[in-house]
């Protein structure tokens, strides 16, 4: 099992560009979760995905949007980036079931500049 | 403003020594998690408390939920270089579907 794999892993852009942040997970979890990690400021949650079809706002979602694909597919996509932006993104996967603590398994990162 | 606070923020020790990271909250969580976060790296779920007063013991890791619910002590005996690493505690409320990370705390253990 590869866990959760994100793409690409290293990516640089131009102030305006757009680009999509693609997340897998094969462990058949039902939430899945963007966040972005900037120096001293642990993990800010952008949007989650509790089940397939849904979608809601985290702690910091603007100039972010995404597609729960399937059960195993999460996107994020940013539109016109801006150098603020500038991180390295995460995606994680959680089990939601009755027994769950909302554990969280995490792929390795996007790390994204934006000149 | 951070809801789960972390202290201290950057520890440097050497090989052989004792160390105890904070996490405290006013918020109670009905679970709370440690992760350990290695350079390059995406974070990796050391330990769940889900009991107020439970201490769980992962070799040389203590971990300890405040009898409140509130806060967490992570207390590392005998520090190993392998230790190194940023530490991030993350609450889970009841009625909310993600969690809440601190800041973390970034361990340096030199050989």
């Amino acid at each position: 099992n590869a866990g959760v794999t994100q793409t690409p892993k290293f990516q640089v852009l131009k102030t305006g560009q757009s680009m999509t942040l693609q997340c897998a997970q094969d462990m058949n979890h039902n939430s899945m979760y963007w966040y972005r990690q900037d120096p001293g400021m642990g993990l800010r949650l952008i949007y989650y995905s509790a089940s397939e079809g849904t979608t809601d706002k985290g702690e910091v979602p603007n100039g972010y949007n995404v597609s729960r694909l399937n059960k195993r597919e999460f996107s994020l996509r940013l539109e016109s980036a801006a150098p603020s932006q500038t991180s390295v993104y995460f995606c994680a996967s959680s089990s939601s079931g009755v027994s769950s603590y909302n554990e969280q398994f995490f792929g390795p990162g996007t790390r994204l500049t934006v000149l | 403003t951070q809801l789960l606070e972390q202290s201290p923020q950057f520890l440097s020790i050497q090989e052989g020594e004792n160390l105890t990271v904070y996490c405290n909250s006013s918020s109670v969580f009905s679970s709370l998690q440690w992760y350990r976060q290695e350079p390059g790296e995406g974070p990796v779920l050391l330990v769940t408390v889900v009991t107020g007063g439970e201490v769980k013991k992962l070799k040389r890791l203590t971990f300890q939920f405040g009898d409140a619910r509130k806060d967490s002590s992570l207390h590392i005996t005998a520090a190993q270089p392998g230790d190194t690493g940023l530490y991030l505690c993350a609450g889970d409320r009841t009625g909310r579907r993600a969690l809440t990370f601190g800041s973390g705390t970034r361990l340096q253990v030199q050989p």
